[in-house]
C-alpha cells in the first residue's frame, strides 16, 4: 500500500495568510521528497523538492520542512493567494525512479 | 514550449473496447512514467519506461494493460477489453532520467470514461 499520507484532506485559509500543508511518510528509506500542485483538470505541477540530507528548503513563497525523526514533511506557502487554490500532493522516492504519491490536500483560499 | 503532451484529452469507450492513450514526452527526455488517478485520490504509479524498454511495471495490472515506448513515436498505454473500473484520469510524466531525482514533468492527462 501507499506509505505517504496526509493529515488534513482540506484546508481553508484567508487570502494573505500563510498556509501549512502536512504530510506523513512511513518508509524510512525514502531519500527524496517532492511537493506537487494540481489544479482542476490539469496534471501535477512540480513545486519544490528536498533531499533527506536537508531539513529545510526555500523557494519563491514556498518552504518545505523535513523532519526525519518523526517522518514528517510540510509545505508552507507564504501570503497565500487565490491562485494557490489547488490540490497539493507530497510524494516520495526511495532512490529508484518510482515515485509514490500521497492522497492530497485540497487548499481553498478565501478572498 | 513543448511540454509533455497527451492525447486524447478525453476518451469514451464502451465495455469490452480497447483504449489507447498516447504520450509525447518533453523533447530530449527518454524516460516516461504512467500514473492513474481516481477522483479525489492521489496518483498511483503504473509503469516506468525508457526508450524501447520497460523498467518497472509493478503498478500495472497483469491482465489487459500494456505499455510501450518505441524508438520513434510516443509512448502508448493500451487497455484491452475495458471495464467500468478502468474509468480514471491517466497521467504521463517524463524526465531526462540522468538521476532518480530528476524532476518529472506531467502532461495534462487523458480522462477515460467507460460506459
Amino acid at each position: 500500500g501507499e506509505s505517504v499520507g496526509l493529515h488534513l484532506p482540506t484546508l481553508s485559509v484567508q487570502e494573505g495568510d500563510n498556509s501549512i500543508i502536512n504530510c506523513a511518510y512511513s518508509n524510512s528509506a525514502s531519500d527524496y521528497f517532492i511537493w506537487y500542485k494540481q489544479e482542476s483538470g490539469k496534471g501535477p505541477q512540480f513545486i519544490i523538492d528536498i533531499r533527506s540530507n536537508m531539513d529545510k528548503r526555500q523557494g519563491q513563497r514556498v518552504t518545505v520542512l523535513l523532519n526525519k525523526t518523526v517522518k514528517h514533511l510540510s509545505l508552507q506557502i507564504a501570503a497565500t493567494q487565490p491562485g494557490d487554490s489547488a490540490v497539493y500532493f507530497c510524494a516520495e522516492n526511495t532512490g529508484g525512479f518510482k515515485t509514490i504519491f500521497g492522497a492530497g490536500t485540497r487548499l481553498f483560499v478565501k478572498a | 514550449n513543448a511540454g509533455v503532451m497527451q492525447n486524447p484529452r478525453h476518451l469514451v469507450r464502451r465495455r469490452g473496447q480497447e483504449a489507447r492513450l498516447r504520450c509525447s514526452p518533453v523533447k530530449g527526455h527518454s524516460h516516461v512514467y504512467w500514473y492513474r488517478q481516481l477522483p479525489e485520490e492521489g496518483l498511483k504509479f503504473m509503469v516506468y519506461l525508457q526508450k524501447e524498454n520497460i523498467i518497472d511495471e509493478s503498478g500495472m495490472p497483469k491482465e489487459r494493460f500494456s505499455a510501450e515506448f518505441p524508438k520513434e513515436g510516443p509512448s502508448i498505454l493500451r487497455i484491452q477489453q475495458v471495464v467500468r473500473g478502468d474509468s480514471a484520469a491517466y497521467f504521463c510524466a517524463s524526465s531526462a532520467g540522468q538521476v532518480s531525482t530528476d524532476t518529472q514533468y506531467f502532461g495534462p492527462g487523458t480522462r477515460l470514461t467507460v460506459l
